[in-house]
């Protein structure tokens, strides 16, 4: 399969620690990337290539793998962490990029 | 501080070509990655188009390969989109970004919104 899936909706109490998943084949060979996007405001990358954080990005963001499936996990989730997560990786052929679905996360 | 700033029509008409330029300040676009474009249609999620490196060379979404034109100018440090037979289908929020060598969208543009209408 060429596709990434995305749970559409995680919900997570303030403080608790969340995991968004991402499944998809080519995750097994590919590295996956997660995107957190806020309403009206464009994308900003989070985690890259082996748990790697972007300068900037709280250190309660990381990322895990078991098989096909790549967990972006947030640990004491904050009420800014509300929005919109995308995971991206390569396709089976390994030639192009593609995007999960997008999962809606929300703090209570 | 790399930036990057989308610039074109807001508004194409159907059947016609859809253009967008990408400024790159802040980092020489020939020193190296790929740059890129990605699209989000109100309420949807995220599509990546493809990428071109500083030299010319491009890969695309295979879904669009067949209308999408991309290319970079390195005098004046940004690059260039050209979608063909534009639809309704193809409104959508247009971001241009730095596609670094792990696979990740590292700056993007602030996006620009181009509705296909007649």
């Amino acid at each position: 399969s060429s596709e990434l899936t995305q749970d559409p909706a995680v919900s997570v109490a303030l403080g608790q620690t969340v995991r968004i998943t991402c499944q998809g084949d080519s995750l097994r060979n590919y590295y996956t990337s997660w995107y957190q996007q806020k309403p009206g405001q464009a994308p900003v990358l989070v985690i890259y290539g082996r748990n790697n954080r972007p300068s900037g990005i709280p250190d309660r963001f990381s990322d895990s793998r078991s098989g096909n499936t790549v967990f972006l996990t947030i640990t004491g989730a904050q009420a800014e962490d509300e929005a919109d997560y995308y995971c991206n990786s390569r396709d089976s052929t390994g030639d192009h990029l593609l995007f999960g679905g997008g999962t809606k996360l929300t703090v209570l | 501080q790399v930036q990057l700033q989308e610039s074109g029509p807001g508004l194409v008409k159907p059947s016609e070509t859809l253009s967008l330029t990408c400024i790159v300040s802040g980092y020489s676009i020939t020193t190296g990655y790929y740059w890129g474009w990605i699209r989000q249609p109100p309420g949807k999620g995220l599509e990546w188009i493809g990428s071109i490196y500083h030299s010319g060379g491009t890969y695309l979404n295979p879904s669009l390969k067949s209308r999408v034109t991309m290319s970079v100018d390195t005098s004046k440090n940004q690059f260039s989109l050209k979608l063909t037979s534009v639809t309704d289908a193809d409104t959508a929020v247009y971001y241009c970004v730095r596609d670094e060598p792990n696979d990740a969208f590292d700056v993007w543009g602030q996006g620009t919104m181009v509705t296909a209408s007649s």
